[in-house]
């Protein structure tokens, strides 16, 4: 079982629409999650954190269920400029040092 | 603020020929990351230095696969002897120290081996 998994999609919604991404980890351990995008041929960029009393950044808005080892995100009112790869990102300590586990990316295509 | 800095951008090479490509992190960064990104998977980390010291190397293919970072800045990976399954893109990023989860990365490597 891969310790980061996420639905490829992609995800074809028109500009506008409410879109929601899943992502389910292994490690009951982790504890700190993110959500990274990554633009087409483009290196990844962090897009927020993720807290288990869920938090906001404008139209974006990540949740996590600790008991069911499982993050989301969702994006409201979408844009074509969310046209993007969403990657799930848990962070996990080996060693005493934090490395990042990275899922293999939900694809969104925002169309007009 | 000067980002992460890596060259080459593109290399094609024949199987079982060597490649090092380069990375300068962002000033002041200590931690810095080398990972192989697949054509439709996420970054894979293959090694992880703090300074000029590795502190996870666990996923780096050691037969084939080095890298070094001597003065505690730029660093390079090596891949000696390539193999078909080593194309994909390597990116280098780079950190504070205790920020693990905010990591800048550079455009990458497009690496295809023929």
């Amino acid at each position: 079982r891969k310790e980061v998994e996420q639905d490829p999609g992609p995800f074809n919604v028109p500009e506008g629409a409410t879109v929601a991404f899943n992502c389910t980890y292994s490690n009951s351990a982790s504890q700190s999650f993110f959500w990274y995008r990554q633009d087409c041929r483009k290196e990844p960029k962090l897009l927020m954190s993720v807290y288990s009393s869920g938090n906001e950044d404008g139209r974006f808005t990540a949740q996590l269920n600790r008991a069911s080892q499982y993050i989301s995100l969702l994006i409201r009112d979408s844009k074509l400029s969310d046209s993007a790869t969403y990657l799930c990102v848990v962070n996990s300590v080996s060693g005493g040092y934090n490395k990042l586990i990275f899922g293999a990316g939900t694809r969104l295509a925002v169309h007009p | 603020e000067a980002g992460v800095a890596q060259s080459p951008r593109y290399k094609i090479i024949e199987k079982r020929q060597s490649v090092a490509f380069w990375c300068n992190p962002i000033s002041g960064h200590a931690t810095l990351y080398w990972y192989q990104q697949i054509l439709g998977q996420g970054p894979k980390l293959l090694i992880q230095f703090q300074n000029n010291g590795v502190v996870d190397d666990s996923q780096l293919p050691k037969d084939r696969f080095s890298a070094e970072r001597l003065k505690g800045v730029d660093s390079t990976l090596k891949i000696q002897p390539a193999k078909l399954e080593d194309s994909a893109v390597y990116l280098c990023a780079s950190s504070l120290v205790g920020v693990a989860y905010e990591q800048y990365f550079g455009p990458g490597t497009r690496l295809t081996v023929t």
